[in-house]
């Protein structure tokens, strides 16, 4: 595709439950990044994928957060036993970025997830 | 805590006008970038501004940076009705590997 691709643009869930988000980056990105952001507030680091090295886990805010990348393609966050303070856009973002060169960061349009 | 803050939080202009909004950050960078967001949704990258550079163009866009005030600015020029967005600040330090670090944003209304 295009551009970064998010799935699904609107998430609905009961406080408890488990929900999974997917994130597509550009084809060929090597660089891929989690982001939160609650409403009217700028974006929370949450984890970074880089090729095959060990993600950057150190904005994930719990243990109840996780994601996976399956090699340089799709991501999924995992976010466990959802609370209401998980309510947010989560953002994913692609880049080219290597060698600790940083380049700009290509965006999806975002999860909205409202956890009632 | 976050790294860049933007200053003004909201800025509201006619069309036409300037719109000049600044991010400042605490720790030594690599490089700066601005983004726009429309709507909430994903970020659209603007400008990147490395440490060594001073100021950079991009149409109606002007970007300075000065690393011993550990600030930028973000200038807007003759500003549109579709310049309407709130726009981020973000910076890349070596200390924090490859992440960049955003700001809060300021929402800036373009009023027709």
């Amino acid at each position: 595709g295009a551009g970064v691709s998010q799935s699904p643009s609107n998430k609905v869930t009961e406080k408890g439950k488990d929900v999974e988000l997917r994130c597509d980056p550009i084809s060929g990105h090597t660089a891929l990044y989690w982001y939160r952001q609650r409403l009217g507030q700028g974006l929370e680091f949450l984890i970074y994928f880089q090729g095959n090295s060990a993600p950057d886990k150190s904005g994930l805010p719990s243990d109840r957060f996780s994601a996976e990348r399956t090699g340089e393609s799709v991501s999924t966050l995992t976010i466990q036993r959802t609370q209401q303070e998980d309510s947010a856009v989560y953002l994913c973002a692609s880049s080219s970025a290597t060698g600790g060169i940083v380049n700009e960061q290509f965006f999806g349009p975002g999860t909205r997830l409202t956890v009632l | 805590s976050q790294q860049g803050e933007e200053d003004p939080q909201a800025l509201s202009i006619q069309e036409g006008e300037n719109a000049t909004m600044n991010c400042s950050y605490k720790t030594s960078i690599n490089n700066l970038q601005w983004y726009r967001q429309n709507s909430g949704r994903g970020l659209v990258h603007l400008i990147l501004i490395r440490s060594n550079e001073r100021e950079k163009h991009s149409g109606r866009l002007r970007v300075t940076l000065d690393t011993s005030k550990k600030s930028s600015s973000l200038l807007i020029t003759a500003s549109r009705a579709a310049d309407t967005a709130s726009y981020f600040c973000a910076t890349d330090a070596w200390a924090a590997g490859n992440k960049l670090t955003f700001g809060g944003g300021t929402r800036v209304l373009v009023k027709p």
